[in-house]
């Protein structure tokens, strides 16, 4: 059975980089059919969709984060991560990477739900 | 961007009753392309529709999920004690996909 896990620092500085990994398990990432995504969910609010990747490495990012993120993809360890660059205190929050199936019509812009997600991992900005 | 709302913000019912969750979209949703997500604490988030009215793998039939355009529901046709948790909708009609701010099912 497929399995997402993942994997960062837990706390961060101000301004620094933060660096997160999914480390996918029980099956490939390189699949026709999905793409793999982060989504984070900030205190008291809705879930936000930050980026996805295809294992190809086309990416397709939310626009109100673009600027500071970056997704990549390691198909040879069966991992992609997310960097979230000059990090504040907003960024404080539950971050999670699922699976984003692409449905019948296959991966076309980024398109899908999230059908698989990990337990996600809380990550705190402060000094 | 699309803006989800989801009604109500919190839902007092009893085991057995029936909960009916809103979402509505502040634009059309392409093709119906609605999903609805389970959230509890501490664990993964789970896929419960996708396709607006398309149940996923092994979720149980009492879940539907209904609606087109800009208004979608949610129904729990008889809450189960594992159902008390909180529940997400997504569109993935229109870049970026977005979600609603979630609706709190609670024991009454």
């Amino acid at each position: 059975q497929l399995q997402l896990q993942e994997s960062g620092p837990g706390l961060v500085k101000p301004s620094e980089t933060l660096s997160l990994t999914c480390t996918v398990s029980g099956g490939s990432i390189s699949s026709s059919s999905y793409y793999w995504g982060w989504i984070r969910q900030p205190p008291g609010r809705g879930l936000e969709w930050i980026a996805s990747i295809y294992y190809g490495g086309s990416t397709y990012y939310n626009p109100f984060l673009k600027s500071r993120v970056t997704i990549s993809v390691d198909t040879s360890k069966n991992q992609f991560s997310l960097k979230v660059n000059s990090v504040t205190a907003a960024d404080t929050t539950l971050y999670y990477c699922a699976r984003h199936y692409c449905g019948a019509g296959g991966c076309y812009g980024g398109r899908g739900y999230f059908d698989l997600w990990g337990r996600g991992t809380l990550v705190t900005v402060s000094s | 961007e699309i803006v989800l709302t989801q009604s109500p913000g919190t839902l007092s019912l009893s085991p057995g009753e029936r909960a009916t969750l809103s979402c509505r979209a502040s634009q059309s949703v392409r093709s119906s392309y609605l999903a609805w997500y389970q959230q509890k604490p501490g664990q993964a988030p789970r896929l419960l529709i996708y396709d607006a009215s398309s149940r996923a793998t092994g979720i149980p039939d009492r879940f539907s999920g209904g609606g087109s355009g800009t208004d979608f529901t949610l129904t729990i046709s008889r809450l189960e004690p594992e159902d008390f948790a909180v529940y997400s909708c997504q569109q993935y009609g229109t870049s970026p996909w977005t979600f609603g701010q979630g609706t709190k099912v609670e024991i009454k």
